[in-house]
């Protein structure tokens, strides 16, 4: 079964800082890894999509990479705003599932202050 | 850009109650997955769906659970005599292709009070 771990649980930065988040899984067979942002009481924003072939994606101020053989994961923040805070969760995708069930970690919750 | 949609976004029920979360996957998409989150903990996955079947379902699919799409563009969850546990948000998530990433929606957020 795979596991997903997501250090620190949380984090406080000043506007500007470049942040790095970090995801963790136990089974390097997975299918793809997804980044989400997750505001307060309200859904799951897709971020990034990760698949196994690749070893990053980036997306506006956003990278992230990808490292199977050693299970893990970084989301890469450039030059973080207030409004980026939010909850960053990480879900990865295991190979034993029939339709790629998605293992969540518990994220990591972000405040950037001005 | 495309958009799963569900509804109700909250709702309440007294225990032992029925309901039904209903979603709406993007139009061009096969695969639909609930999951479900309860306040503080880690998205947890329900069940998964393809060509009119279910393909996976967890250990907390029990039987109290049941999964429909009775149309063409629904995709409902129901919830047999609810329990307080069941307290929780409800995410329904589709995909066009497998294996590709989800699109998730706003979530039901169900109290069973």
């Amino acid at each position: 079964k795979q596991e997903v771990t997501q250090i620190p649980a949380a984090l406080s930065v000043p506007e500007g800082e470049n942040l790095v988040l970090n995801c963790s899984f136990t089974d390097s067979a997975i299918y793809n890894l997804q980044w989400f942002r997750q505001d307060p009481g309200k859904g799951l924003t897709s971020l990034l999509l990760i698949q196994s072939s690749q070893r990053e994606q980036t997306s506006g101020r956003l990278n992230a990479s990808l490292d199977k053989s050693s299970g893990r994961s970084t989301l890469y923040i450039a030059a973080s705003q207030p409004g980026d805070s939010a909850t960053y969760l990480c879900a990865a995708t295991d190979r034993g599932s029939t339709l790629g069930r998605l293992y969540f970690g518990r994220g990591t919750q972000l405040t950037v202050w001005p | 850009e495309p958009e799963v949609t569900q509804t109700p976004s909250h709702q309440v029920t007294q225990m032992g109650q029925e309901v039904i979360l209903r979603c709406v996957p993007i139009s061009n998409h096969l695969y639909f997955y609930w999951y479900r989150q309860i306040l503080g903990q880690k998205v947890e996955f329900l069940v998964s769906f393809y060509n009119n079947e279910i393909s996976e379902k967890s250990e907390i699919f029990d039987d109290q659970f049941s999964v429909e799409r009775p149309d063409g563009s629904n995709f409902t969850l129901k919830i047999r005599s609810t329990k307080l546990e069941d307290s929780a948000m409800y995410f329904c998530a589709s995909s066009e292709e497998f294996p590709r990433g989800y699109t998730f929606g706003s979530g039901t957020r169900l109290t069973v009070v």
